[in-house]
């Protein structure tokens, strides 16, 4: 019974590049949410999302970054043009639903050279 | 000033100590967790809980509502505990499931 899957764990990016980070959730949950723990700081609340809908985006950065969770397939949070301060780890969790526990994935860990 | 508060902010402790991490809130919540982040970064989830209290092997966790206040207690410590223990609570006045987070406190427990 697979847990929260991320990919990649580690990513590294040059600055304007593309970074693509996926988070498969756990079985028969169908609730993600994205996290950005910024170097020596806490977590940080992104987006939240159900099947083909972002429910509350309201922790996203307005310009770059981006995220879906399809009906097939991982969820995928996006960040275009990296900038040096994109350097963080970011978490995904999921939960089978609005009040249910969240469970996190490892994470990835982006470096942006 | 944060939504959630966590004290202390670093904790040394020796082996077979009674440890004792606070979390304070200003906002209300539906929901209050403690999580466990690793030297290696991954986040477990510890306890979920809105009322009273809860146990796990040797950890408890308590919540006064009233108060806005909950405690993680760790009994008969071991060096395995170390790691960076974390609170976060659900507030009930948004919407959805967003999680705010303390900034956390890192534990040592040395043999």
């Amino acid at each position: 019974n697979a847990g929260v899957m991320q990919n990649p764990r580690h990513l590294v990016r040059r600055r304007g590049q593309e970074a693509r980070l996926r988070c498969s959730p756990m079985k028969g949950h169908s609730h993600v949410y994205w996290y950005r723990q910024l170097p020596e700081e806490g977590l940080k609340f992104m987006v939240y999302l159900q099947k083909e809908n972002i429910i509350d985006e309201s922790g996203m950065p307005k310009e770059r970054f981006s995220a879906e969770f399809p009906k097939e397939g991982p969820s995928i949070l996006r960040i275009q043009q990296v900038v040096r301060g994109d350097s963080a780890a970011y978490f995904c969790a999921s939960s089978a639903g609005l009040n249910q526990p969240q469970h996190f994935g490892d994470g990835t860990r982006l470096s942006i050279l | 000033k944060n939504e959630v508060e966590q004290s202390p902010q670093n904790l040394t402790a020796q082996e077979g100590e009674f440890i004792t991490i606070n979390c304070s809130y200003s906002v209300g919540i539906s929901a209050l967790h403690w999580l466990q982040q690793h030297p290696g970064g991954g986040i477990v989830s510890l306890f979920m809980l809105s009322s009273g209290k809860k146990k796990h092997g040797r950890l408890i966790a308590t919540i006064n509502i009233q108060e806005k206040h909950s405690s993680l207690h760790i009994t008969a410590s071991h060096p395995r505990d170390s790691a960076v223990y974390i609170c976060a609570v659900r507030s009930s006045e948004t919407s959805g499931s967003r999680l705010t987070f303390g900034e956390g406190t890192q534990l040592t427990v040395n043999p």
